[in-house]
C-alpha cells in the first residue's frame, strides 16, 4: 500500500531534550516536505528536500533541522525543544515538487513542557 | 513568497445545501491550486486540484473555480451530506515552488 509513515503519533517531551521524528514513503517520490499545524494558521512549511542530499528552509524552519540521506527517509530533528513548538507535525511526499498531489503521513503530535 | 487568503473560517450548512469556500492568492506567477480536505483527527487528502490554464474543473459534487484575473479560486459542494463535514485548506503554488496553504475553513453540514 502506498503511504507516508511518521513515528511516533503522540509525544510528550521536556524542553531542550533532544528528538526526532520519522518519517518515511513508499512510493519513490522526490519531493518530500515537513508542516506544522496550528490553530487558526493552517499547514505552514518547515523544510523541503527536492531529492537525496538537497535540503531547504521553508516559511518557519527556527528550531528544526532535516536530513535526506536516502530518498524514503527524511526525519525531522529538533536540538533543542521549546514549548513553542507545541504543535500537529505533517511529513508529505510528492512525485516531484512540481503540481503534483501531496501524500500526507498520519501525523505527530508533539508537547513541549 | 506566495500569500494564500481563505475564507469563511468556519461555515455551517444545511444538509443538501450548497458550500462554497473562497481563496485569493498574491503571486500572478501562481500555477497551481488544489484543495486538500481533513476530516477530525486524520491526515489532509487531496479531494480536487486545478491548473492555470483552466477554468473550472468538476468532479461529482464537488468543483473549483479559477478567476486568474482576480486571483482568486473558489471550491463548491453543491447536495452537502454529513460526511462533508472536515476542514478544507486551499494551496497555491508557482512553478516548483512550495505549496502555500490558506488558514482552513471548518465546514460543518446540519443533517
Amino acid at each position: 500500500e502506498a503511504q507516508v509513515t511518521q513515528n511516533p503519533r503522540y509525544l510528550i517531551t521536556v524542553t531542550g531534550k533532544k528528538l526526532t521524528v520519522t518519517c518515511s514513503q513508499n512510493m519513490n517520490h522526490e519531493y518530500m516536505s515537513w508542516y506544522r499545524q496550528d490553530p487558526g494558521l493552517g499547514l505552514r512549511q518547515i523544510y523541503y528536500s527536492m531529492n537525496v542530499e538537497v535540503t531547504d528552509k521553508g516559511d518557519v524552519p527556527e528550531g528544526y533541522k532535516v536530513s535526506r540521506k536516502e530518498k524514503r527517509n527524511f526525519p525531522l530533528i529538533l536540538e533543542s525543544p521549546s514549548p513553542n513548538q507545541t504543535s500537529l507535525y505533517f511529513c508529505a511526499s510528492s512525485l516531484t515538487g512540481m503540481n503534483t498531489e501531496a501524500f500526507f503521513g498520519q501525523g505527530t503530535r508533539l508537547t513541549v513542557v | 513568497g506566495e500569500n494564500v487568503e481563505q475564507h469563511p473560517s468556519t461555515l455551517s450548512v444545511q444538509e443538501g445545501d450548497s458550500a462554497v469556500i473562497k481563496c485569493t492568492y498574491s503571486d500572478s506567477a501562481s500555477n497551481y491550486f488544489p484543495w486538500y480536505k481533513q476530516e477530525l483527527g486524520k491526515r489532509p487528502q487531496l479531494i480536487i486540484d486545478i491548473r492555470s490554464n483552466v477554468g473550472e474543473k468538476k468532479d461529482q459534487r464537488i468543483a473549483v473555480t479559477l478567476n486568474k484575473t482576480a486571483k482568486h479560486f473558489s471550491l463548491h459542494i453543491t447536495e452537502t451530506q454529513p460526511e462533508d463535514s472536515a476542514v478544507y485548506f486551499c494551496a497555491g503554488q508557482t512553478g516548483a515552488n512550495n505549496l502555500f496553504f490558506g488558514t482552513g475553513t471548518r465546514l460543518t453540514v446540519i443533517p
